[in-house]
């Protein structure tokens, strides 16, 4: 099955600084990779998602490359601010179809934390 | 609010001990999942469903049972507690896109936090 590997589990930043967090996949029949952010206390929100015919997307300071090629996945954040600081997850659907409910399975998320 | 809703919040219970986890949503979505959340080890899935009166296994399945009885509903049991099962439970619902597979977005609940001494 598909195993997702993310990196770093933790990263601090000073604010305005740029973050990057990496991810690879193990199944190359994968095609849609979402990142997920989760604040103290609350349940993962999906912040972005790209699926496996684009290589980049990008959301006003966030983007998410992928190299399918490689099988990793980047989230970029720019211009960082205090409220940025919160586990981020990143996400593989791996080969299921409909018949497979869509489920994701998830890194090991990362803790950020922007220093005002 | 229209969303996720997960009971109880909190609950403490001793090895050998049994409970249900409860998951409404009133979003009419047809796919519905249990999450563990463990330090350094990120989300990882329970069991999850496809429609009413459907389950599944997901990656780490043992020592759980799940129903969906209606389509708003999915419970998560455990039959005999073990404390390898604290843990903070999160459960999902989502609606498929129509554009590939696996391409859902899932709305979770606020959390259960479970402690097994």
């Amino acid at each position: 099955g598909e195993n997702v590997e993310q990196h770093p589990s933790t990263l601090s930043v000073q604010e305005g600084d740029s973050a990057v967090i990496k991810c690879t996949y193990s199944d190359s029949a994968s095609n849609y990779f979402p990142w997920y952010k989760q604040e103290l206390g609350k349940g993962p929100q999906l912040i972005i998602d790209i699926r496996s015919n684009v290589g980049e997307k990008k959301d006003q300071r966030i983007a998410v490359t992928l190299n399918k090629t490689a099988k990793h996945f980047s989230l970029h954040i720019t211009e960082t601010q205090p409220e940025d600081s919160a586990v981020y997850f990143c996400a593989a659907s791996g080969s299921g179809g409909y018949n497979q409910g869509g489920k994701l399975i998830f890194g090991q998320g990362t803790e950020l934390s922007v220093k005002p | 609010n229209a969303g996720v809703t997960q009971t109880p919040k909190f609950r403490v219970l001793k090895t050998g001990q049994s409970m249900t986890l409860l998951c409404a949503q009133d979003m009419n979505h047809e796919y519905m999942y249990w999450y563990r959340q463990d330090p350094g080890m990120g989300l990882r899935l329970i069991h999850y469903s496809v429609g009413e009166g459907t389950t599944a296994k997901g990656e780490v399945p043992d020592g759980y049972n799940v129903s969906r009885l209606k389509k708003q509903n999915f419970l998560l049991g455990l039959e005999s507690a073990a404390p390898s099962q604290t843990s903070v439970y999160f459960c999902a619902s989502s609606y498929p896109t129509g554009q590939g597979s696996g391409a859902n977005v899932l709305t979770f609940g606020a959390g259960s936090r479970l402690t097994v001494l």
